[in-house]
């Protein structure tokens, strides 16, 4: 059985100081990992994603996540957020063509 | 860019209606999913297609169908709403093929069943 678990559901921090967003996965395959974001009344939209190759992605708007596959995690970080950072980023698991998703992470930047 | 219209944002019905929720892709992708998003639970797959005609159980599909009789559209169908069908329904699309092919979402249907 495939999983994946978010460690927080709501993560609030200061305007131009770092966050990182956990997620860790369970999953007997191989997997590809992704991070999205949900702003406000909007769909998700891809950050990022883990398919092989570099443990290390970069994605949009500054953000990057590092694949530990001892660890099984796939932490998401951001060295300075801004208050348009605010949403909900949700972790997902890939296989056989479909995401399995975490229960997402609330971000709540404030000045 | 890639395109997930959803027909309808805000949609309140009662209970026992049956209730059409419309998705219509514009990149000629063969994938197309309805999720369910709840607070504290994320999203959970309820129905997927990957191709005309074809269609899977997800996670979820109990009180669902679904019917894909275009390549470009994906129906989610409520057979008989009951309240605990009140949610956003998202629906997405991607390309066949490689596993790892990015997901593409529409912005949502909050549907409220009364």
């Amino acid at each position: 059985a495939q999983s994946v678990t978010q460690l927080d559901s709501q993560v609030p921090v200061f305007e131009e100081a770092p966050v990182e967003l956990r997620c860790n996965y369970s999953s007997s395959v191989s997997v590809y990992l992704f991070w999205y974001v949900q702003y406000p009344n909007q769909g998700l939209q891809l950050l990022l994603k883990y398919l092989s190759g570099s443990t290390l992605v970069k994605g949009i708007n500054g953000f990057e996540a590092e694949f530990n596959k001892s660890q099984t995690s796939f932490h998401l970080r951001k060295p300075s957020v801004h208050i348009s950072d605010t949403a909900e980023y949700f972790c997902a698991l890939g296989s056989w063509g479909k995401l399995q998703f975490g229960a997402g992470t609330q971000v709540v930047v404030t000045p | 860019d890639v395109k997930v219209t959803q027909s309808s944002r805000y949609l309140v019905k009662r209970t026992g209606e049956k209730v059409f929720l419309e998705c219509v892709q514009d990149m000629d992708h063969e994938n197309m999913f309805w999720y369910r998003q709840d607070p504290g639970l994320g999203l959970r797959l309820i129905y997927f297609s990957y191709d005309v005609k074809m269609k899977e159980k997800g996670d979820i599909p109990e009180g669902y169908s679904v019917s894909r009789e275009k390549k470009e559209r994906f129906s989610l169908i409520l057979e008989s709403a009951s309240t605990n069908q009140t949610s956003m329904y998202l629906c997405a699309s991607s390309p066949g093929g490689l596993a790892g092919n990015t997901i593409y979402f529409g912005e949502g249907s909050w549907l409220t069943v009364v």
